[in-house]
C-alpha cells in the first residue's frame, strides 16, 4: 500500500521555538492533510491542502503541499505547551480512506 | 459542527466475549464511515470502510467475520469485535465523512471520533 515517511519521529523543544516536520512519499497524491492527536483522543484536522504548491496557515501553523505532489511540511511557530501531542500527515487520492504517516511526537518544555 | 461521537469511550471485557462500539455523526449525515485501529505509539491503521446501506470493505489482513461492521443509517456505524482476545486490545477510532462528491474542502474531510479503548483480559 501507500507508504508515507514522516520525520522527525519525535521532537523535544523549548517553549517559543519554531517546529518543522514533513512527510514524503514515492507516490503522487491529490490531497495532503495534517492532524493532531492528543493522548487518548481521536485526531483533529489542522490543515487541508488540495493543490500542488499551496501554502495554508491556521494561526501559528503553516503547511505546504509540495510542488511534486509527493511531499508536504508543517511548521509551528512560537510553540506553546498546548502544542504537545502527536502530529500526523495524511494523504489520499479521491474519496478513498486516508493513509497516515507514522507521526511526529512533539514535547514542549515550558 | 462536524462532531463525531463514539461509545463507549473505554471497555474491559473477558476473552471470548463480543464487544460493540458505536460511532455517530452528530450534526451531519455521513455517507461513509471508516474504522481505524491504533496500537500504542503507532499510527492509525485503516481496518474497513463502511458505506451506508452496503457491505463494508475490509483492508487486507482484517478478518471480516471477526470485526463486524454495520452502517444502517447515515449517522450510525457499529463495529463489533467478536470473540475478543487479548491481542485485540487496542484503541479503535472511527471517522465520518459527509459532504458532496467532487467538493474538496476542509468541511468535507474525515472527522474523527474520540476513540474507544478496548482491553481484553
Amino acid at each position: 500500500g501507500q507508504q508515507l515517511n514522516q520525520s522527525p519521529q519525535s521532537m523535544f523543544i523549548q517553549e517559543g521555538e519554531d517546529v518543522s516536520m514533513n512527510c514524503t512519499s514515492s507516490s503522487i497524491f491529490n490531497t495532503w492533510l495534517w492532524y493532531k492527536q492528543d493522548p487518548g483522543e481521536g485526531p483533529v484536522l489542522l490543515i487541508a491542502l488540495y493543490k500542488a504548491g499551496e501554502l495554508t496557515s491556521n494561526g501559528r501553523l503553516t503547511a505546504q503541499f509540495g510542488i511534486t505532489r509527493k511531499d508536504s511540511f508543517l511548521n509551528i511557530s512560537a510553540s506553546i505547551p498546548s502544542d504537545v501531542g502527536i502530529y500526523f500527515c495524511g494523504t489520499r487520492t479521491g474519496r478513498r480512506a486516508l493513509t497516515f504517516g507514522s507521526g511526529t511526537r512533539l514535547q514542549v518544555q515550558p | 459542527g462536524a462532531v463525531v461521537s463514539q461509545h463507549p469511550s473505554w471497555v474491559i471485557c473477558k476473552s471470548g466475549t463480543s464487544v460493540k462500539i458505536e460511532c455517530r455523526s452528530l450534526d451531519f449525515q455521513a455517507t461513509t464511515m471508516f474504522w481505524y485501529r491504533q496500537f500504542p505509539k503507532q499510527s492509525l491503521m485503516l481496518m474497513a470502510t463502511s458505506n451506508e446501506g452496503s457491505k463494508a470493505t475490509y483492508e487486507q489482513g482484517v478478518e471480516k467475520d471477526k470485526f463486524l461492521i454495520n452502517h444502517a443509517s447515515l449517522t450510525l456505524s457499529t463495529l463489533t469485535v467478536t470473540s475478543a482476545h487479548p491481542e485485540d486490545s487496542s484503541f479503535y477510532i472511527c471517522s465520518a465523512r459527509g459532504g458532496l462528491a467532487g467538493v474538496e474542502d476542509a468541511y468535507n474531510e474525515q472527522f474523527f471520533g474520540p476513540g474507544t479503548r478496548l482491553t481484553v483480559l
